[in-house]
């Protein structure tokens, strides 16, 4: 089983900063398989970035995605209020069971 | 636009059964894999159980593996998820979650789960 860590667990930061938030793989995930969501209390997940780098229909440039292999990163360029929730990444290959990290929670400063 | 809708949840004691539904709308059912995403209260999230279109490839989570069972009826539309012998750290929100196509997803296989239901509950306790 690929085990996802996310860090840091908790990020506080301020409007208009940057986030930027941390997936390691216990093994190499190919870079078309990594996902990133995002969730709000009492809401479903939200798909934003799939293939470790393109952006879900919808989804506002801020968020950017980028990474290989074990280490993957999710940046949000410009916090913006509706962007403070808990962001998991997710990975989906041909290595079942497909897992996802623990989350990361972003919080205002 | 797509709808994912689960019902059935609810309280279970430990060894018991639930089956839970997911309703699908907006979309044409038979040509999507879909899924079941569970989230223990206040934890993250852990896939359980996948199908395909035509119900011919079914994976399932070692956690659930024997005990939980994945279907779908295409003519109704509808994902389904038969849960037996119930454990107390089967207690989570369930939500289904479609798995995203293959056009739209870099015609890779798998893809991520484009679209999730809003969950439904399922508490096990004495």
């Amino acid at each position: 089983e690929i085990v996802l860590t996310q860090s840091p667990g908790t990020l506080s930061l301020s409007l208009g900063e940057r986030a930027t938030l941390s997936c390691r793989a216990s093994q190499s995930v190919s870079s078309s398989y990594l996902a990133w969501y995002q969730q709000k209390p009492g809401q479903a997940p939200r798909l934003l970035i799939y293939g470790s780098s393109s952006r879900a229909t919808g989804i506002p440039d801020r968020f950017s995605g980028s990474g290989s292999g074990t280490d993957f990163t999710l940046t949000i360029s410009r916090l913006e209020p509706e962007d403070f929730a808990v962001y998991y990444c997710h990975q989906y290959g041909s290595s079942r069971p497909w897992t996802f990290g623990q989350g990361t929670k972003v919080e205002i400063k | 636009e797509v709808q994912l809708v689960e019902s059935g949840g609810g309280l279970a004691q430990p060894g018991g059964s639930l089956r839970l539904s997911c309703a699908a709308s907006g979309f044409t059912f038979n040509t999507y894999s879909m899924d079941w995403v569970r989230q223990p209260p206040g934890k993250g999230l852990e896939w359980v159980s996948h199908i395909d279109g035509s119900s011919t490839h079914i994976y399932d989570a070692d956690s659930v593996k024997g005990r939980f069972t994945i279907s779908r009826d295409n003519a109704k539309n509808s994902l389904y998820l038969q849960m037996n012998s119930l454990r107390v750290e089967d207690t989570a929100v369930y939500y289904c979650a479609r798995m995203g196509d293959m056009n739209t997803f870099g015609g890779v296989s798998p893809r991520p789960f484009d679209y999730w239901g809003q969950g439904t509950l399922v508490t096990v306790s004495s």
